[in-house]
């Protein structure tokens, strides 16, 4: 089964601060994303990143940075964190060149800011 | 805008009924199309999916069907069971591997 870990199911944090949100995977897969869920507004796309070292904005990446060092881990930094980045953020993988296969999503992290 | 947009957000229906759930798209270049289920607190798992070239794909109780002259996917549940209350949240494939979700359906299945 695949595993898709984020470090936080919780995470409350003050206006300003410089936040990180940690993903790891363990099926050895090329893509990883970050996205946000919001209600009524589904799941949005942050970053993602195809392979190390490589990353791609995706449709709301302003104020968030990302960083992946190691294939299994994805990281989203939120630079200066404000209260309109509080929302449900939310991890997910997939192989990159085998056909139609589906992203596996992480349990996900509340984040709260005040 | 909205290029995937799930025009219901709640679903009511009884145990052992059919409960179909509708998704529309704008872009015809989506090649692939998905459907996740989503209980509080965890994250969406993979439930069923089918690629432009067909018109329906079916896995036990969940059927999906495409129609791409309309632009539009169903997900039909049958019979619905208790257990199917959830989240559930149409995406679709674009270029590059990225999937664009619709707003999500709220499904509750009354005992």
């Amino acid at each position: 089964d695949v595993k898709v870990t984020q470090s936080s199911r919780y995470l409350v944090k003050r206006t300003g601060e410089k936040v990180f949100l940690e993903c790891v995977q363990d099926m050895d897969h090329e893509n990883m994303f970050w996205y946000r869920q919001d209600p009524g507004l589904g799941l949005r796309l942050i970053y993602f990143s195809y392979d190390v070292k490589m990353k791609e904005k995706g449709d709301i990446p302003e104020g968030y940075s990302v960083s992946r060092e190691k294939k299994e881990r994805f990281s989203l930094i939120l630079e200066s964190a404000s209260t309109n980045q509080t929302s449900m953020y939310l991890c997910a993988s997939s192989y990159h060149a085998r056909g139609n296969q589906p992203q596996h999503f992480g349990d996900g992290t509340r984040l709260s800011i005040l | 805008d909205q290029q995937v947009k799930q025009n219901s957000p709640s679903l009511s229906v009884q145990e052992g009924r059919i409960s179909i759930l509708n998704c529309d798209y704008t872009n015809s270049m989506f090649d692939y199309f998905l459907w996740y289920k989503k209980y509080p607190a965890e994250g969406p798992t993979f439930l069923i999916s089918i690629s432009s070239i067909k018109d329906k794909n079916e896995d036990g109780r969940f059927t999906v069907f495409l129609n791409k002259s309309a632009k539009h996917l169903s997900l039909h549940i049958v019979p619905s069971q208790p257990g199917d209350s959830a989240v559930y949240f149409c995406a679709a494939r674009g270029a590059g591997n990225k999937l664009t979700f619709g707003g999500g359906t709220r499904v509750l299945v009354k005992p």
